[in-house]
């Protein structure tokens, strides 16, 4: 399964909403679904699991949703450590990633 | 607070065959699936493989198959990820991860590794 995110770069300010998508080649089997967040020099730390369940630690302006083909993260008010690179995968078939969204300060 | 430590960063020649340890204070990885992830410089995630709680049982991304090797040590918590022949291409940082779940290898990645650089250059 390919996943393709958008966009490739996302220029928001802080205290903006944000709006990352994930699309799958094909269906994502059951919710096996997350997304990551990583910051330069950092290992991948997990956001979202179950495609809409927070992981532990994690704020709840971090939400998921999505099935099937069609995935989302959404940060509800930017804070400025949010800006980072943002991962999903899907966990059913085999294990991909998509190719990353960096979101960066406008 | 779980630790996770990965061994050092390694320089190989091409050929060559580079052995990267993983290992989690207390029983922090006894009992769950674990992965190998790499990232090539500037690169996105590119998953390698899995080993289950046993070690008796692996399983690799088709890219990388009859080149590595996993392994995990139980008694020690220790895991070990093994690519040989290696090439420039393979010059990438090399993450351990922990599998959410213990009955079943579907899970996300709740625990990662600092990382290793492994470097492959003549």
């Amino acid at each position: 399964i390919v996943l393709t995110q958008s966009p490739g770069t996302l220029s928001l300010s802080p205290g903006e909403r944000a709006t990352l998508s994930c699309r799958a080649s094909q269906s994502v089997s059951g919710t096996y679904f997350a997304w990551y967040q990583q910051k330069p020099g950092q290992a991948p730390r997990l956001l979202i699991y179950g495609a809409s369940s927070r992981a532990t630690g994690i704020p709840d302006r971090f939400s998921g949703s999505g099935s099937g083909t069609d995935f989302t993260l959404t940060i509800s008010r930017l804070e400025p450590e949010d800006f980072a690179v943002y991962y999903c995968q899907q966990y059913g078939s085999s294990y991909t990633f998509g190719q990353g969204t960096k979101l960066e300060i406008k | 607070q779980v630790q996770v430590v990965q061994s050092g960063a390694e320089v190989k020649k091409p050929g060559a065959s580079v052995k990267v340890s993983c290992k989690a204070s207390g029983n922090t990885f006894n009992n769950r699936y674990m992965h190998w992830v790499r990232q090539a410089p500037g690169q996105g995630l590119e998953w390698m493989g899995i080993i289950n709680p046993s070690g008796a049982v692996t399983a690799y991304a088709q890219k990388f198959q009859g080149r590595v090797t996993m392994t995990r040590d139980t008694s020690t918590s220790t895991l070990y990820m093994e690519l040989s022949s290696l090439r420039s291409e393979d010059t990438a940082v090399y993450y351990c991860a922990r599998g959410e779940t213990s009955d079943h290898p579907l899970g996300a990645f709740d625990i990662w590794g600092h990382g290793t650089m492994v470097t492959v250059s003549s």
